[in-house]
């Protein structure tokens, strides 16, 4: 069962930022919130991970309240090629298990 | 340097067969965990090996079995294939076993198709 919750699915256009948010209320105190970006045929490719404020790389940020029940993932000015599923998942504790979701399939249009 | 390679990429096999998939995980990593893909479902965990020992098994039958060889690569092995093994298999590598801030990296997987 995942432990994380976000949209089936989102539409953009290119040039746009798209935020994709996801909620995970029973975070456990040492789980990190890590997100990967998965293309037909092809294995997911880690994004960004973060555990808590904001963590900012070369193509995405990940917001995460002082709560941390929820984190947005926001891709700044997305292209055709962001078009993709997107896994939010919790990781941590004695344990390298990752439980995907069902991920959010991000359509972005020209 | 190299990411995590698996090989074949794609099999085909009938209904009774075994199959065996190969990873090599990226260099440096210890920990190598297995995932199966269904079409339209995220992964699936299978297995995580860690140091040559098995160190979780997910809700698999005991046709699903691997192995971790010393150099770290690995197998998984599948027997008496169904027509619902068919998936993407999928292996991720890590630095360490217990790692919550060490992410996983993964393979492009092997196609596997039962006919």
């Amino acid at each position: 069962l995942a432990k994380t919750t976000q949209p089936i699915s989102m539409d953009s256009y290119e040039g746009q930022e798209v935020n994709i948010t996801c909620s995970h209320n029973n975070i456990a105190t040492n789980d990190y919130i890590t997100w990967y970006q998965q293309f037909p045929s092809q294995g997911p490719r880690f994004i960004i991970q973060g555990y808590k404020t904001k963590v900012t790389n070369e193509v995405a940020s990940l917001f995460i309240p002082a709560d941390r029940k929820s984190s947005t993932l926001s891709l700044p000015r997305v292209s055709l090629s962001d078009t993709a599923v997107y896994y939010c998942l919790t990781l941590g504790g004695a344990t390298n298990k990752l439980i995907f979701g069902t991920g959010t399939l991000l359509a972005v249009q020209p | 340097d190299a990411g995590v390679t698996q090989s074949p990429t794609h099999l085909i096999k009938t209904r009774g067969q075994h199959v065996t998939l190969r990873c090599s995980p990226i260099s440096g990593h210890k920990s190598v965990s297995w995932y199966q893909q269904v079409l339209g479902q995220g992964p699936q965990f299978i297995f995580q090996y860690y140091e040559k020992e098995e160190r979780g098994r997910g809700n698999f039958p005991d046709r699903f079995s691997a192995r971790q060889f010393p150099n770290y690569s690995s197998e998984l092995n599948v027997n008496a294939l169904l027509l619902g093994d068919s998936a993407l298999y999928l292996c991720a590598s890590s630095r360490d076993y217990e790692a919550s801030n060490q992410p996983q990296h993964f393979g492009d997987g092997t196609r596997l198709s039962i006919l």
